[in-house]
């Protein structure tokens, strides 16, 4: 089955500063590559997507990226702010099952201010 | 907004029991999913159902059971709780099945058994 590995475990960064999670997959068919948002005390949050037809994505200032030939993507998040703590999961789906993610192992981040 | 309910936040229950984890979801959602969430472990997956009384094993279903008898719910059964089932338990929902389509999750119900 796809095996996805998330790099780094904890991330601090100043506020203002930019962040960058990676993750990497095995199986070369993974199409969809969701990233979520988890908060304290809360499930996760979709905050961005994207599918292995597109190579950059970017929703203000959050953006992800693609390499399909590597088998890696890459969460970046601009202007680190607080409210931005969290911890982070990348997952890829397995086009074989539809809708079955395999999830990152996460990224606790912490934006000092 | 896609809504999905836990039917508890906090739960403790002693070894031995049946437990009853609960969810339900109010988009008319096809697929369903429990994971347990376990700090380094990140999310893996129970059970998952793609339609009413439909069930497929996740990568770690010793130890539980489902039952999806309506569209709206799904039930996660530890049938003998043990020790080793204390984690935070997500429920999720997504649309369709065939191409990716993004999962909505609960807020978790945290289950210590004792």
């Amino acid at each position: 089955g796809e095996n996805v590995e998330q790099h780094p475990s904890t991330l601090s960064v100043q506020e203002g500063d930019s962040a960058v999670i990676k993750c990497t997959y095995s199986d070369s068919a993974s199409n969809y590559f969701p990233w979520y948002k988890q908060e304290l005390g809360k499930g996760p949050q979709l905050i961005i997507d994207i599918r292995s037809n597109v190579g950059e994505k970017k929703d203000q200032r959050i953006a992800v990226t693609l390499n399909k030939t590597a088998k890696h993507f890459s969460l970046h998040i601009t202007e680190t702010q607080p409210e931005d703590s969290a911890v982070y999961f990348c997952a890829a789906s397995d086009p074989n099952t539809g809708n079955q993610f395999y999830f990152g192992t996460g990224t606790s981040l912490t934006v000092i201010p | 907004d896609v809504k999905v309910t836990q039917s508890s936040r906090y739960l403790v229950k002693r070894t031995g029991e049946k437990v009853f984890l609960e969810c339900v979801q109010d988009m008319d959602h096809e697929n369903m999913f429990w994971y347990r969430q376990d700090p380094g472990l990140g999310l893996r997956l129970i059970y998952f159902s793609y339609d009413v009384k439909m069930k497929e094993k996740g990568d770690i279903p010793e130890g539980y059971s489902v039952s999806r008898e309506k569209k709206e719910r799904f039930s996660l059964i530890l049938e003998s709780a043990s020790t080793n089932q204390t984690s935070m338990y997500l429920c999720a929902s997504s649309q369709d099945r065939g191409l990716g389509q993004p999962q909505h999750f609960g807020d978790g119900t945290r289950l210590s058994i004792l």
